[in-house]
């Protein structure tokens, strides 16, 4: 198992560019979720999603969009880059068959300039 | 809503020597887990340990053990035998039994460095 993959690692942005954060697993898990990491903080969540399909709201959900056409993939869309987005964006999953644990993707640094 | 808070923005202790983390959290449920993650300068975030409200027992994990006291809100992390590759951000995690998104809530973390 490859577990949770991220790509890019890192990226550069100029305002008001658009990109697309790519998150891939391979362990069945239906619940998956984007969080971003400040410095200084905790990860706080963007979007999550319980199933394909089926996607809401986080706690810091403005300038970003996602979707869950299968339950492998959970692209995190940014429009329209901010210099406020200029974070590390980490993507995880879970299911019932992984014992409450979250697995967590390598993380992307993302530099809006 | 639910929140964790870690005081100690960075600890320090010396290699073989042990180090507690403190880790307080604010909940009105009585069902959920907790955990504590380990990101070493590689940014992966990895689980060290874990620990689920309903179990009266800590829980251990080799050098790494909890006290867990519920009646106080509080979750902290014993690290024994400290070891030069402890040295990272650990973060306390807080997860709702039965909430329907699943996720996690951090604290903001607490730097350990390990000194040889």
């Amino acid at each position: 198992n490859a577990g949770v993959t991220q790509t890019p690692k890192f990226r550069i942005l100029k305002i008001g560019q658009s990109m697309t954060l790519q998150c891939t697993q391979d362990m069945n898990h239906n619940y998956m979720y984007w969080y971003r990491q400040d410095p200084g903080m905790g990860l706080k969540l963007i979007y999550y999603s319980v199933g394909a399909g089926i996607t809401d709201k986080g706690e810091v959900p403005n300038g970003y969009n996602v979707s869950r056409s299968t339950t492998e993939d959970f692209p995190l869309r940014l429009e329209l880059a901010a210099p406020s987005q200029t974070s590390v964006y980490f993507c995880a999953s879970w299911g019932e068959n992984s014992y409450n644990e979250q697995f967590f993707g390598p993380g992307t640094r993302l530099t809006v300039l | 809503a639910q929140t964790v808070t870690q005081s100690q923005p960075e600890m320090s202790v010396q290699e073989a020597e042990t180090v507690t983390l403190s880790c307080t959290y604010d909940t009105s449920e009585s069902n959920y887990y907790l955990f504590w993650y380990k990101q070493p300068p590689s940014r992966q975030m990895i689980l060290v340990i874990r620990q689920e409200a309903y179990k009266q027992q800590n829980a251990t994990e080799n050098r790494f053990s909890v006290n867990f006291q519920k009646a106080a809100k509080s979750f902290s992390l014993k690290i024994s035998d400290s070891q030069l590759g402890d040295t990272a951000m650990y973060f306390c995690a807080f997860k709702d039994y039965g909430g329907s998104q699943g996720n996690l809530i951090f604290g903001k973390g607490t730097k350990l460095s390990v000194k040889p």
